[in-house]
């Protein structure tokens, strides 16, 4: 069973508009959650990551949001750009450095 | 400085045929590992190693998956006999393991199995 979910399969957004990217985990011993951004015939790329012990982090035009009471977490990106298109996975990172990811989110951003 | 290597890129092979898959980590990187990314299940987990000895093997399919890592440079994925459902993108990665939560899970560009 997946342990860290996504359960939008993908998302479309106008350019200049926010796009928000949503995660669900199960396991409540994750402390490090992490989005990365993989675009086509290309590995995933590390893009921002979250401590348990904090409730927001912000790099430039994106955010992530954790809350922890909910197991839930989420990207904010603003403005979206058009090469902000690719796939989005969220991923949590457990006492033993294993990666779990999720399905990820596939986003559109609309010139 | 090289990321993670793939190699091959792309492999289109017949059922029942022995499928290799090489990855060389990040020089220094003391965590490896692979994962299968398909439609339905998006990146799932087959095994990882840390300090070249298999942690966790549990995501490995069945036994037809094997993969080895002989020194801190090198790993193998193997699946003999390969199968049509075995068709996905094979990704390895590679992390240093000294501090957590810092994004250090580096990706190769993958390995594209088609098996006819």
């Amino acid at each position: 069973d997946q342990q860290v979910k996504q359960n939008s399969p993908s998302l479309s957004v106008q350019e200049g508009r926010i796009s928000i990217l949503n995660c669900d985990y199960t396991n409540s011993m994750f402390d490090y959650f992490l989005w990365y951004k993989k675009y086509p015939a290309e590995g995933p790329t590390f893009l921002i990551s979250i401590s348990s012990i904090k409730d927001k982090n912000e790099d430039g035009r994106f955010t992530v949001f954790l809350n922890k009471s909910a197991k839930h977490l989420s990207l904010h990106i603003v403005p979206s750009q058009p090469g902000d298109s690719a796939v989005y996975f969220c991923a949590a990172e457990d006492n033993f450095n294993k990666f779990y990811f999720g399905s990820g989110t596939k986003l559109n951003v609309k010139p | 400085d090289a990321g993670v290597i793939q190699s091959p890129r792309h492999e289109v092979t017949e059922m029942g045929q022995e499928v290799t898959l090489r990855c060389k980590p990040i020089s220094g990187h003391n965590s490896l590992f692979w994962y299968r990314q398909t439609m339905m299940r998006g990146l799932e987990l087959l095994i990882y190693f840390n300090n070249n000895v298999p942690i966790d093997d549990s995501g490995m399919p069945e036994d037809r998956f094997s993969a080895k890592m002989p020194n801190a440079s090198f790993s193998t994925l193997k699946i003999q006999p390969s199968e049509p459902r075995d068709s996905a993108v094979y990704f390895c990665a590679s992390s240093a393991t000294l501090g957590r939560g810092l994004g250090e899970l580096f990706f190769g560009e993958g390995s594209r199995l088609t098996v006819l």
